[in-house]
């Protein structure tokens, strides 16, 4: 089984309006952490958000929110007010080993942005 | 920018031979992991380095091989290239403090590609 899954492989959204990104996940470990990724075309990749597994609150960043729904192993990307400059794809990862940092990440998705 | 650099940006080999890619991490930061995207995918874990020993493997046979040096800077070294090598590789350094929150910061990557 997947251990991140990422069913969008594009997405058009007109700038200015909010996009949700997909992500569902597969663990059995109480303890794990959940990242969001955005790598431009140049691929280098930009940390945006983090959720942990016993935070209560949904995670937020500036532009971007984290929507956690931890009974459904579900943790959508909502990105308000876009901007042509979003344009990229977006990687869904997890990590579960507390002892070492290793990432798992999804297959993404990629953004593109419509003036 | 995150701090991390790699070189070179881009490398063309051949099946059989063998490559060194660098990565310079953010100073203090004890933890690099290396990662492979190939085209179309999301990143794998292929090692994690912490205070210059080996701290986690993924699904890599043993031609790929890393070190991590004391100045912050690390190799991954692959052997005897297959066509199937060829990818993005990224590092990503991040301070080492065990914690689920870390994050790891990427470098812009080196493209390989294996004729």
């Amino acid at each position: 089984a997947q251990k991140i899954t990422q069913t969008q492989p594009g997405m058009f959204v007109q700038e200015k309006e909010a996009v949700t990104l997909d992500c569902t996940y597969d663990t059995s470990d109480p303890s794990y952490g959940l990242f969001w990724y955005k790598q431009p075309s140049s691929g280098e990749m930009i940390f945006l958000i983090y959720q942990g597994s016993y935070d209560q609150q949904n995670a937020t960043e500036g532009r971007y929110s984290l929507n956690f729904q931890k009974a459904r192993k579900s943790a959508n990307l909502v990105i308000s007010a876009s901007q042509l400059g979003d344009s990229a794809m977006y990687f869904c990862a997890m990590r579960e080993d507390f002892g070492n940092e290793k990432l798992t990440f999804g297959t993404g998705t990629r953004l593109t942005i419509i003036p | 920018e995150t701090g991390v650099t790699q070189s070179p940006t881009h490398l063309i080999k051949t099946r059989g031979q063998q490559v060194t890619l660098r990565c310079s991490s953010q100073s203090g930061h004890n933890t690099v992991s290396w990662y492979q995207q190939a085209l179309g995918q999301g990143p794998q874990f292929i090692f994690q380095y912490y205070r210059e020993e080996e701290n986690g493997r993924g699904n890599f046979p043993p031609r790929f091989s890393g070190l991590q040096f004391p100045n912050y800077s690390s190799e991954l070294n692959v052997n005897a290239l297959e066509l199937d090598d060829s990818a993005l590789y990224l590092c990503a350094s991040s301070p080492g403090l065990a914690d689920f929150q870390e994050t790891q910061y990427f470098g812009p990557g080196t493209r390989l590609l294996v004729l």
